[in-house]
Formats: structure tokens, C-alpha cells, sequence
């Protein structure tokens, strides 16, 4: 089956403790999103990559990092310097260009 | 499933009724005009798009419009039914290099029975 995996689905770390957030895909597709959801907001833009070995910062990029080493992985990293990291994070891919992204089922990260 | 609908706008409807969604979006610039469904516990997924030079477009059981002039989009479901209950956003893209697809902060709709 074709999609797009995010693991784990539930992640706690403790406060000061870098965490990566895995995310992969078997769509072929070029353009790779990853967005941060709090309640009661919209999906926040953290980075984004067109192709591979190239990403782009988003509106909230600040104490995160991410690599595009292969083009069916865009793996998140959450950073120490990250002041409020606890939320459910969600990525998509896209044929770059397409309106239509496809979402994984998201990571719910906790920071105690 | 996750609490993101908390603190939203939220629009009910009776079953059988219309639904009509609202957005306003800032940026004249976008190319498309989207919008995402999500249902408790799961990613957004993609209804329908509409392209900036155009004012309307049908789906099934769905139509979405664009008011370029004040900046408001919206969707109107037809017969709402149950499994539409969810939260719903807007989104806009430009397209050309490094395009993003930015999302609007969500409404949610509830469907009565």
C-alpha cells in the first residue's frame, strides 16, 4: 500500500532532550512537509523540501532541524532550543506544485 | 483522538441541511485555493481545490467559492451527513519554486442527528 508513515505515534521526552521525529514515504513524491498543530490552531509550516538534499525553512523553524537525505525520508528533529515543543506534529508529501498533500497520522510529542 | 478542534470555531448543523464554511485569506498572491478536512485523530485530507482565476468549482456533494474581491472562500456541503463532522481549513499555494502550502487556523463542524 502506497502512503505516508509517521512513527511513533505517541513520544515522550524529557525537557532538554533533542528528539527526532520520523517520517517516511512510498508515494514517489518529491515535496515533503512538516507542520506543527496546537489546539485550537491551524497547521504552522516548520520546514518543507521540494527535492532531495534541499529544504527550505518555514514560518516556525526556530529549534527545529531537518535533513533530506533520500527521497523517501524527511526526518525532524525537535532541539533543546525549542521553548514550547509539546504538540502533535504532522507530515505531508506532495507531487511538488499539487494542491493535494497527503498526511500521515501525525506524532504526539510530549516534553516533561 | 487529538484535541485540535478545541477553541475553534465551531459551525453546527442539523443532518440533511446545507453547510456552508467560511475562510478569509490574506494572501492575493496564491495560485490555488484548497480546502482539508480532519477527522478526529487522523491527518487532513484533501476535498477540493479552486484556481485563483476561477469563482467556482463542484465537487461531489461539495462547491467551493471564491470572492477575490473581499478575499473569502468558502465550502458549501450539500445534505450534511454525519461523517462529515470534523475539523475543516483552508489553505493556499502558489506554485513555482520552493511553493508552500499554508493552512488557515480551522473551523469546526458539527453534525446533529
Amino acid at each position: 500500500d502506497g502512503g505516508i508513515t509517521q512513527s511513533p505515534k505517541y513520544l515522550f521526552r524529557k525537557e532538554g532532550q533533542n528528539v527526532t521525529l520520523s517520517c517516511e514515504q512510498n508515494l514517489n513524491h518529491d515535496a515533503m512537509y512538516w507542520y506543527r498543530q496546537d489546539p485550537g490552531q491551524g497547521l504552522r509550516l516548520i520546514y518543507y523540501s521540494q527535492i532531495v538534499n534541499d529544504f527550505q525553512k518555514g514560518d516556525i523553524a526556530e529549534g527545529y532541524s531537518v535533513s533530506r537525505e533520500k527521497k523517501e525520508s524527511f526526518p525532524l528533529t525537535v532541539t533543546s532550543a525549542q521553548k514550547n515543543p509539546t504538540a502533535f506534529y504532522l507530515c505531508a508529501s506532495s507531487i511538488p506544485g499539487n494542491t493535494e498533500a497527503f498526511f500521515g497520522q501525525g506524532t504526539r510529542l510530549t516534553v516533561v | 483522538g487529538e484535541s485540535v478542534g478545541l477553541h475553534l470555531p465551531t459551525l453546527s448543523v442539523q443532518e440533511g441541511d446545507n453547510s456552508i464554511i467560511n475562510c478569509a485569506y490574506s494572501n492575493s498572491a496564491s495560485d490555488y485555493f484548497i480546502w482539508y478536512k480532519q477527522e478526529s485523530g487522523k491527518g487532513p485530507q484533501f476535498i477540493i481545490d479552486i484556481r485563483s482565476n476561477m469563482d467556482k468549482r463542484q465537487g461531489q456533494r461539495v462547491t467551493v467559492l471564491l470572492n477575490k474581491t473581499v478575499k473569502h472562500l468558502s465550502l458549501q456541503i450539500a445534505a450534511t451527513q454525519p461523517g462529515d463532522s470534523a475539523v475543516y481549513f483552508c489553505a493556499e499555494k502558489r506554485t513555482g519554486a520552493n511553493s508552500k502550502l499554508t493552512f488557515g487556523k480551522g473551523i469546526t463542524l458539527s453534525v446533529r442527528p
